[in-house]
């Protein structure tokens, strides 16, 4: 079952624009991360999050989260064609690296 | 360092046949994951091992799957007899032990299974 639902479902912008989807997850958690994932390919981690943490930056990367809310946000700053991809985030649960995954946002990045 | 290492990369068989997947993880890495992946879905997990143990498989249809880990490395997933519905990507993942804290999961290229 999926754990978290993402926002939009799918997202078109121009390259230099930025890019923001949302996940909202439904049970406690220790940490959240995300992953994005080319066509064909296998996903790559991107970034995590603890639930003791509001916002966290990585390159281009931010993401925010807000635990009574149980939601999170991945800004993708100056997107770039090569950021053309799904993006997924994963909710850990119970400890130990057991991930539940959301349903994605598939970003389209035009030059 | 090398990636997680599928195969096949795609398989095509009838519905009622056998079919096994095959995953070599990141050397070093103990904990060893199998998603599955629908057409527009996230992965969802199958199976989790630590070495050589299945210390999660309670979403694995155990009456069809089965997966083994011999000696705690590389990692065998097969389905048996196939029906259409396990149409999907499989997808398999790594991770160093996350002690305390947590380890991100490397994943394969996966492997397509179309059941005709």
């Amino acid at each position: 079952s999926q754990q978290g639902e993402e926002d939009p479902q799918a997202l078109s912008i121009q390259e230099g624009e930025n890019a923001t989807m949302n996940c909202s997850y439904k049970t406690s958690i220790n940490n959240l991360q995300w992953y994005r994932q080319n066509s064909g390919r296998g996903l790559v981690h991107l970034i995590l999050i603890r639930s003791n943490e509001r916002e966290k930056h990585s390159g281009r990367l931010r993401v925010t989260l807000d635990t009574s809310k149980k939601s999170s946000s991945l800004l993708i700053t100056a997107s770039r064609a090569a950021d053309t991809a799904s993006y997924f985030c994963a909710t850990d649960t119970g400890g130990g690296n057991k991930l539940t995954f959301g349903t994605g946002t598939q970003l389209k990045v035009e030059l | 360092e090398a990636g997680v290492v599928q195969s096949p990369r795609y398989k095509i068989i009838e519905k009622k046949q056998p079919v096994a997947f095959w995953c070599n993880p990141i050397s070093g890495h103990n904990t060893l994951y199998w998603y599955r992946q629908n057409l527009g879905q996230g992965p969802e997990l199958l199976i989790r091992y630590e070495n050589e143990e299945a210390v999660d498989d309670s979403q694995l249809p155990k009456d069809r799957f089965s997966a083994e880990r011999l000696k705690g490395v590389d990692s065998t997933l097969k389905i048996q007899p196939a029906e259409l519905g396990d149409s999907a990507v499989y997808l398999c993942a790594s991770s160093a032990s996350p002690g305390t804290g947590y380890s991100p999961l490397h994943f394969g290229n996966g492997t397509r299974l179309t059941v005709t």
